[in-house]
Order: C-alpha cells, then sequence, then structure tokens
C-alpha cells in the first residue's frame, strides 16, 4: 500500500524564522512528488519535483527531492504570517495513459507568529 | 475560484436525509476525483473517474455514490450517512495523462447529525 509521510505535524515559529517540512515517500511506479499549500479549503500548487537533486524555488519556498532516499524537503525562508496554513506532501503515479493517483501526507500544520 | 467549482460549500444534513455534492471543472481536463479530508488524517481518495469510466473505488462505503455524466461534472450522491462522514470532501481534476495541473476544488464542508 502506497504511504506518504510528513514531519513534523505541526511547527510554531515567529516571523523572519526558516522553516524545513519533511516528507517520505513509497508509492509504487513513483513519478513525481508534489507540495500543497492549504489554508482554508482547496489545496494550491505549489512545486512537482520528478528529478533528484534539482531545487525548484519560488520566492522564499524551495523544496528539493531524493530520490535515492525517498524523501523530500519543502523550506521556506523568512517565514511570514501569510504562510501559515497545511503544508500537504503527495506522491503521485501517474504517466503515460494513466490517471494521476496522488497519496497524501497528513499534512504539516504551520503557525506564524508575529 | 481555482477553475474547479463545487456546491454547496456547506451543507449539515441528518442520518435518513439523500443529498448531492456537485462539481464542476472549467479546465478541459478530462479525469475528476473525490477525496475526503477528515480532521488529523490524510486526503483519502474515494473514486476517480477517466474519461468518463469509474477507474478507482476505494473501498468506499455504498452510501456514497458517485456519478460522472460528462467530463466537466462530478458528483457524489449521498444517502443515510453517519455522523464519522462528517468531513471536508473535495473534488479534483486532471489531465489523464500528467499530473501538473491537479487543482482542487474548494470543497464541501459535510456536518452529519
Amino acid at each position: 500500500e502506497d504511504k506518504v509521510v510528513q514531519s513534523p505535524l505541526s511547527l510554531v515559529v515567529h516571523e523572519g524564522d526558516t522553516v524545513t517540512l519533511n516528507c517520505s515517500y513509497e508509492v509504487t511506479n513513483f513519478r513525481s512528488l508534489l507540495w500543497y499549500k492549504q489554508e482554508k479549503k482547496a489545496p494550491t500548487f505549489l512545486f512537482m519535483l520528478t528529478s533528484s537533486g534539482i531545487e525548484k524555488k519560488s520566492g522564499r519556498l524551495s523544496s528539493i527531492l531524493d530520490k535515492k532516499e525517498l524523501f523530500s524537503i519543502l523550506n521556506i525562508t523568512a517565514t511570514q504570517t501569510g504562510d501559515s496554513a497545511v503544508y500537504l506532501c503527495a506522491g503521485g503515479n501517474a504517466g503515460g495513459t494513466s490517471y494521476g493517483k496522488l497519496t497524501f501526507g497528513q499534512g504539516t500544520i504551520l503557525t506564524v507568529h508575529p | 475560484e481555482t477553475g474547479v467549482t463545487q456546491t454547496p460549500r456547506h451543507l449539515v444534513m441528518g442520518m435518513t436525509n439523500k443529498k448531492s455534492l456537485k462539481c464542476e471543472q472549467h479546465l478541459g481536463h478530462n479525469a475528476m476525483y473525490w477525496y475526503k479530508q477528515s480532521a488529523k488524517k490524510p486526503l483519502e481518495l474515494m473514486f476517480v473517474y477517466s474519461l468518463e469510466e469509474r477507474v478507482e473505488n476505494n473501498s468506499v462505503p455504498s452510501r456514497f455514490s458517485p456519478e460522472c455524466p460528462n467530463s466537466s461534472h462530478l458528483f457524489l450522491h449521498l444517502h443515510t450517512l453517519q455522523p464519522e462522514d462528517s468531513a471536508l470532501y473535495l473534488c479534483a481534476s486532471s489531465q489523464v495523462d500528467r499530473i501538473y495541473g491537479y487543482t482542487f476544488g474548494s470543497g464541501t464542508r459535510l456536518t452529519v447529525v
């Protein structure tokens, strides 16, 4: 059975801190690792990673994948109160003519205090 | 709006009621999904429709019945639910051959009383 585990489950920091969120996965026919941010309802897409060792960056957020260790991290530097959210990690096994099946972790609840 | 619209946003129903959740996507995708998100649990995939054909049903109780009349619309029919079915129900869509662009709706917050 496919499995994705995130840690920590929750994290409380102050503005300006740097945080690292962890995600380990065991996904059959793994193709990609996705990160989402969920503030109120709809998870919104952050990154999709398919290759090991290549960092993806978007502003203060960055992520990297290690396909040997089956691991990904999401870094947020200079955190702001607007970064408070649940961060979801998902392993995907779509490709070719297959539909996109995602297996999600439990999420990390990030709270950033002023 | 993300391009995937879910209605209603909130629903309270009794255990003997019958109701339906609706999802509509305007992204030209051809695969649609229902997920359940309960407190402190990972998002659980319930059903997958690919090219309007149900291709996955993850041991979901029969009191949940999906329907996909076309590639833009997805329904989840509910009847005789239990209080433990209270959760956020999320719809998503994607292209069949890719994960990038997998898009979620805002969800329906369901409370069963």
